[in-house]
């Protein structure tokens, strides 16, 4: 169980478009989400979390315009990246969780290009 | 400051030896958890072990344990008789919860290769 998918696995667009990039729980609710960054080489780090039907919670530093999050419902919630430009190219990760303080599951991320 | 500091960028290991993967933290707060997960070349994060700061025993899962020394503020990975498929990035991270939510720290990671 605690199964967590994401799609698109890979994602090339050109700059100046916007990329969604959808996280679903399969066998369980998530009632919060969480979306990471990770470029190559380096670790990963939070940039929002999300609690159905509630606005997301951006870290220090994470553009909240640039970077939309939507928990609309216990098992999606999506990240779109507005405006891309080239430095938005990175490994988007998203993780689930049926309680605030509970288990993490990870999906298995989606590696944008910019181009 | 960094909460998590894992010191070894890289790890070479013979097949079939044991290999350590150190992890220190940092925290002021009393209650917390130390995950470690495995990262492959495809990238999805897998869930190794984990280890609650109140736990007494040392946590185990099939190959892997955690030596957990509280006191040192430390959480290795040890991973017994190591196979290839072992090669992979090591993360360590802490949950800490702020207010209600959780947040996972992770470090830097190493990477481990297992050779034949």
């Amino acid at each position: 169980g605690a199964v967590v998918s994401q799609h698109p696995s890979r994602v090339i667009c050109k700059s100046g478009t916007s990329v969604k990039i959808e996280c679903r729980s399969l066998d369980f609710q998530a009632t919060t989400m969480f979306w990471y960054r990770q470029f190559p080489k380096k670790s990963l780090m939070l940039m929002a979390t999300s609690n159905e039907g509630s606005k997301a919670t951006y870290e220090q530093g994470v553009e909240k315009d640039k970077f939309l999050i939507n928990h609309a419902s216990l098992t999606l919630s999506t990240l779109t990246v507005t405006s891309a430009h080239p430095e938005d190219s990175s490994f988007y990760i998203c993780s689930a969780s049926s309680r605030p303080t509970g288990g993490q599951y990870f999906g298995p991320g989606t590696r944008l290009t910019v181009t | 400051a960094q909460k998590i500091t894992q010191t070894q960028p890289g790890m070479f290991v013979q097949e079939k030896e044991a290999v350590t993967l150190d992890c220190t933290y940092d925290t002021s707060d009393q209650s917390y958890g130390l995950f470690w997960y495995k990262q492959p070349s495809s990238g999805e994060m897998i869930f190794l072990i984990y280890q609650g700061s109140y736990d007494e025993q040392n946590a185990t899962e099939g190959r892997y344990s955690l030596n957990f020394q509280k006191a040192r503020k430390s959480a290795n990975l040890v991973i017994s008789a190591s196979q290839l498929g072992d090669s992979a990035m090591y993360f360590c991270a802490m949950r800490e919860i702020i207010q209600g939510a959780q947040k996972l720290v992770f470090g830097q990671g190493t990477r481990l290769t297992i050779n034949p």
